[in-house]
């Protein structure tokens, strides 16, 4: 069936880093963009970056700039986020989304979510 | 950035009863091609989102027709007829065509009195 599944979470140290996954199934996984989606122990959603379908273009937010990259490898269908540099305010579950939109961003799928703490 | 403001950030409702869920934006929300990219989504608890309505008012597949999306502009709800147990969550609103960033609102929590 459609579905992605998100990896790779963990307790992690201040300053330290961590690589997400994002395995996705049942569709062409280079047909559409993927986002980086987080949400904060008890909180809202906090859009983190996204990625072109083909790979050509990555935004990432100012939160997360020059220290999160958001990358994906199309041969293995999996979508991932580099996080260096963590801060106790990274603590978040990660979701990933896939993009559908033509002009504006469409998340119709989302994973699980994959759990980081940041924490001494 | 747009800043989506939700209304009210919690709703209790007895069962069977209507619901509302206010989206306002700071901007604008119709793109050049005339559509408008306001999206609502529902986070069970212990889940992951999931989108409801995409482009203001168009159900998703297997969501009940007991939810409805409207709006026109900077103003959107989202309208639940009978509210059921399975309801219970916190509603999202999104919007697309400013962005990036992809900006949601604060959420709202439906639960049942």
């Amino acid at each position: 069936q459609v579905e992605l599944v998100e990896s790779g979470g963990d307790v992690v140290q201040p300053g330290g880093s961590l690589r997400l996954s994002c395995s996705a199934s049942g569709y062409r996984f280079s047909c559409c963009g993927m986002h980086w989606i987080r949400q904060a122990p008890g909180k809202g959603l906090e859009w983190v970056a996204v990625i072109w379908h083909d790979g050509s273009l990555t935004y990432h937010a100012d939160s997360v700039k020059g220290r999160f990259t958001i990358s994906r490898d199309d041969s293995k269908n999996t979508l991932y986020l580099q996080m260096n540099s963590l801060r106790v305010e990274d603590t978040a579950v990660y979701y990933c989304a896939r993009d559908i939109g033509v002009v504006s961003p469409d998340l119709d799928l989302w994973g699980r979510g994959t759990l980081v703490t940041v924490s001494s | 950035d747009v800043v989506l403001t939700q209304s009210p950030l919690s709703l209790p409702v007895t069962l069977g009863q209507p619901a509302s869920i206010s989206c306002k934006s700071s901007q604008g929300l119709m793109y050049s091609d005339g559509d408008t990219y306001l999206y609502w989504f529902q986070q069970r608890p212990g889940q992951s989102p999931r989108r409801l309505i995409y482009k203001v008012s168009n159900r998703d597949s297997g969501v009940p027709d007991r939810f409805s999306g409207s709006g026109s502009g900077t103003d959107f709800t989202l309208k639940i007829s009978r509210v059921e147990a399975d309801d219970i969550g916190v509603y999202y609103c999104m919007q697309g065509p400013q962005w990036p960033p992809i900006t949601f609102g604060q959420g709202t929590r439906l639960e049942i009195k």
